[in-house]
C-alpha cells in the first residue's frame, strides 16, 4: 500500500525559504522508473506541478519556478525534500507530494496515482 | 501551455442520476489526460487515466472517453460518497497542467 506524507512549517514570512519533506512508504524510490512530484494549489486556483524527482536523481522542473525551487531525495528515510526560495503571498498554497504512476516516455510529464493529504503553507 | 477548460465549474444533481463532467484542451493532449476526485481534507483520488482506463480500484461506474481536445468524465448512477471536485490533468505536454475543477454537488 502505498502512502505519502507532506510535512513543513505552515507559516513562512516573506523572503524566507520554505522547506517541506514528504515522507513515503510502499515503494522505493531506488526502484528503476519511479518518480515522485510536488504539486500544489493556491486557494481558489487551479492545481499547479512543480517538480518531478525520479529513481535515478533526474529532476525535472516547472519552467516557471526552475529558478527558485530544488527537489532532493533520501532513500534511506523514504523521503524527499522541496525547497522554495523567496517565497511570495502568492506562495501560499496547500503542497502535496504524489508517486507518479510509472509509465515510460516523457519524464518531464507524468500523471500522480497515489497522493499525500497536503500540506497548507501561508506566506504573511 | 495547455490550458484545460472544466465545465460545468458546478453540477447539482441528486444520487442515482447521471453525471457528465466536461474538460476541453486548447491544443491535443492525444488521450493524455487523467481525472482525479477530490474531498475537502482528503488526497486527491486518480480515477481514470489515459483518457479511458480506470486506476487501480475504481469502480466501474467511473467512465472516462474522449481524445485530442475533448474529453469526458462519465459517473453512470450517482452514490452518495461521489459528490467532490473532480479535476482533470494533461501530461502530453510540458509543463503538466490542470482544470479548474468541476464541483459534483448534491
Amino acid at each position: 500500500q502505498i502512502t505519502l506524507k507532506e510535512s513543513g512549517p505552515t507559516l513562512v514570512k516573506p523572503a524566507e525559504t520554505l522547506t517541506l519533506t514528504c515522507t513515503f512508504s510502499g515503494f522505493s524510490l531506488t526502484t528503476n522508473g519511479v518518480g515522485v512530484g510536488w504539486i500544489r494549489q493556491a486557494p481558489g486556483k487551479a492545481l499547479e506541478w512543480l517538480v518531478f524527482i525520479y529513481w535515478d536523481d533526474d529532476k525535472r522542473y516547472s519552467p516557471s519556478l526552475k529558478d527558485r525551487l530544488t527537489i532532493t531525495k533520501d532513500t534511506s528515510k523514504n523521503q524527499v525534500v522541496l525547497t522554495l526560495t523567496d517565497v511570495d503571498p502568492v506562495d501560499t498554497a496547500t503542497y502535496y507530494c504524489a508517486h507518479r504512476r510509472r509509465v515510460s516516455g516523457n519524464w518531464d510529464t507524468g500523471d500522480l496515482d497515489y497522493w499525500g493529504q497536503g500540506t497548507l503553507v501561508a506566506v504573511s | 501551455e495547455v490550458v484545460l477548460t472544466q465545465s460545468p465549474a458546478t453540477l447539482s444533481l441528486s444520487p442515482g442520476e447521471r453525471a457528465t463532467l466536461s474538460c476541453r484542451a486548447s491544443q491535443s493532449v492525444s488521450s493524455q489526460l487523467a481525472w482525479y476526485q477530490h474531498k475537502p481534507g482528503q488526497a486527491p483520488r486518480l480515477l481514470i487515466y489515459d483518457a479511458t482506463n480506470r486506476a487501480t480500484g475504481i469502480p466501474p461506474r467511473f467512465r472516462g472517453s474522449g481524445s485530442g481536445t475533448d474529453f469526458t468524465l462519465t459517473i453512470v448512477y450517482l452514490e452518495p460518497e461521489d459528490f467532490a471536485i473532480y479535476y482533470c490533468q494533461q501530461r502530453a505536454n510540458r509543463p503538466v497542467t490542470f482544470g479548474l475543477g468541476t464541483k459534483l454537488e448534491i
